[in-house]
């Protein structure tokens, strides 16, 4: 499809336990953001990718969480020694260009539920 | 650090009635989007402001960006069950990341 595609859409782990989750922007976006979204919350920023630049990771909510985007395309997030608080939809977005009037195209989620 | 407050945060009225939902913010911002969430999916915009007093209009959504560039209205008549959703508005400055707000739930009922 020619949308953001995320993976997977739900995942139900044990406190403790890491987890990566997948963002596959659209093709052509050089610009790369995650955030996160608790219930009732809007959401949070957490970090951002533009091109071969040194990613923004002024959002990320401690050293646990880190993000890597490979050959400026596909990004992980990995959540390392999950806790129950880190349960949340985390939303994966990309734009042409980093200029905040462009419009961020955002896939659906992944699902996070930390048991 | 910016900030955008939404209000109200959840809305529930009846088909066919009008409302507005506000998005304020002590900060200036060079653009405001808003965006529509539905369950289980991500944001899709809705529309794009950058001038001061502009108003965009979206077949029954009206936009309206504040002559400061510090506040927004959404504004939607005779709403429709299907315009149920969160609502939420994003600032930017320059090449800065967006900021959202937490988001206005709409709720239209039958």
């Amino acid at each position: 499809g020619a949308g953001v595609s995320q993976s997977p859409s739900n995942k139900v782990t044990e406190k403790g336990k890491d987890v990566e989750l997948r963002c596959d922007p659209i093709s052509g976006h050089t610009a790369l953001y995650w955030y996160r979204q608790s219930l009732g919350q809007g959401l949070e920023f957490l970090i951002y990718f533009q091109g071969n630049s040194a990613p923004d990771k002024s959002g990320l909510p401690s050293d646990r969480f880190s993000a890597e985007r490979t050959g400026g395309s596909v990004s992980t997030l990995t959540i390392q020694r999950t806790q129950q608080e880190d349960s949340a939809v985390y939303l994966c977005a990309s734009s042409l260009s980093p200029y905040s009037n462009q419009p961020q195209h955002f896939g659906d989620g992944t699902r996070l539920s930390i048991l | 650090t910016q900030l955008l407050e939404q209000s109200p945060q959840f809305l529930s009225i009846q088909e066919g009635e009008n409302l507005t939902v506000y998005c304020n913010s002590s900060s200036v911002f060079s653009s405001l989007q808003w965006y529509r969430q539905e369950p289980g999916e991500g944001p899709v915009l809705l529309v794009t402001v950058v001038t001061g007093g502009e108003v965009k209009k979206l077949k029954r959504l009206t936009f309206q960006f504040g002559d400061a560039r510090k506040d927004s209205s959404l504004h939607i008549t005779a709403a429709q069950t299907g315009d149920t959703g969160l609502y939420l508005c994003a600032g930017g400055a320059g090449y800065s990341t967006l900021t959202f707000g937490k988001g206005t739930m709409l709720l239209v009922s039958p």
